[in-house]
């Protein structure tokens, strides 16, 4: 079965830096995506993670530990624009399988 | 600009009405996919498909229907059967190519309401 879990909700203040957290129990692994999502936008893609460790992009940075199936998405210094749905999603297989998302964290950022 | 189209934006289905959502891109992607976003419930498979003349049906399939005649193009069919259609519907593509680490680019999305 596949099982991926997030926050519902989170809320942190402008400037500071908040971390979202993924838990998943998938059959296979072959990478964890992170998106971010306006309301009634498109996702848009973040950051891939197949490999123990941390990746960094940026403001944001997204850590997978595969042993543990945890993953997590960092953003530093928060911006109002921030605010947003963000979704992890596990490639349970090859190339062009579908991806499995998670329900999505609401993220608010207050000033 | 190379990109994900899904026409139309915003669309009323009156009981008993089939209904079609389009997608096209122009990315020269093998795969596409089609979701369904409910509030609290994520993002859920409807059908996908890996190259053209095939597809597959994901985790929602009832009461849709779909075709992949051209590589550019998925159409999604709401059928009357689908009892519960009101949602937003993303159709998305990703590359055959380059390994598992390439992403699925989505559509602006449809949203589909009953009349």
């Amino acid at each position: 079965g596949q099982n991926i879990d997030q926050p519902t909700e989170m809320t942190a203040t402008e400037g500071a830096i908040v971390q979202i957290n993924c838990t998943y129990q998938t059959s296979g692994f072959n990478g964890l995506f992170w998106y971010q999502q306006h309301a009634g936008e498109a996702p848009t893609f973040l950051s891939y993670n197949v490999l123990d460790g941390l990746e960094e992009k940026g403001r944001f940075s997204s850590f997978l530990s595969r042993s543990k199936g945890y993953s997590y998405l960092l953003l530093k210094e928060l911006q109002m624009k921030d605010s947003a749905s963000y979704l992890c999603a596990v490639r349970g297989y090859s190339g062009n399988t579908p991806l499995v998302f998670g329900k999505g964290t609401r993220l608010s950022v207050i000033a | 600009d190379g990109g994900i189209t899904q026409s139309p934006k915003y669309l009323f289905r009156k009981e008993g009405q089939n209904v079609t959502l389009s997608c096209e891109q122009n990315l020269n992607h093998d795969a596409m996919y089609w979701y369904r976003q409910d509030p609290g419930q994520g993002l859920r498979l409807i059908y996908y498909s890996q190259i053209v003349n095939d597809f597959q049906k994901g985790d929602i399939a009832e009461g849709y229907s779909v075709s992949r005649e051209k590589k550019e193009s998925f159409p999604l069919t709401v059928t009357s059967a689908q009892k519960n259609p009101t949602a937003f519907y993303l159709c998305a593509s990703s590359t055959g190519t380059g390994g598992s680490n390439q992403p699925q680019h989505f559509g602006d999305g449809t949203r589909l309401s009953i009349l």
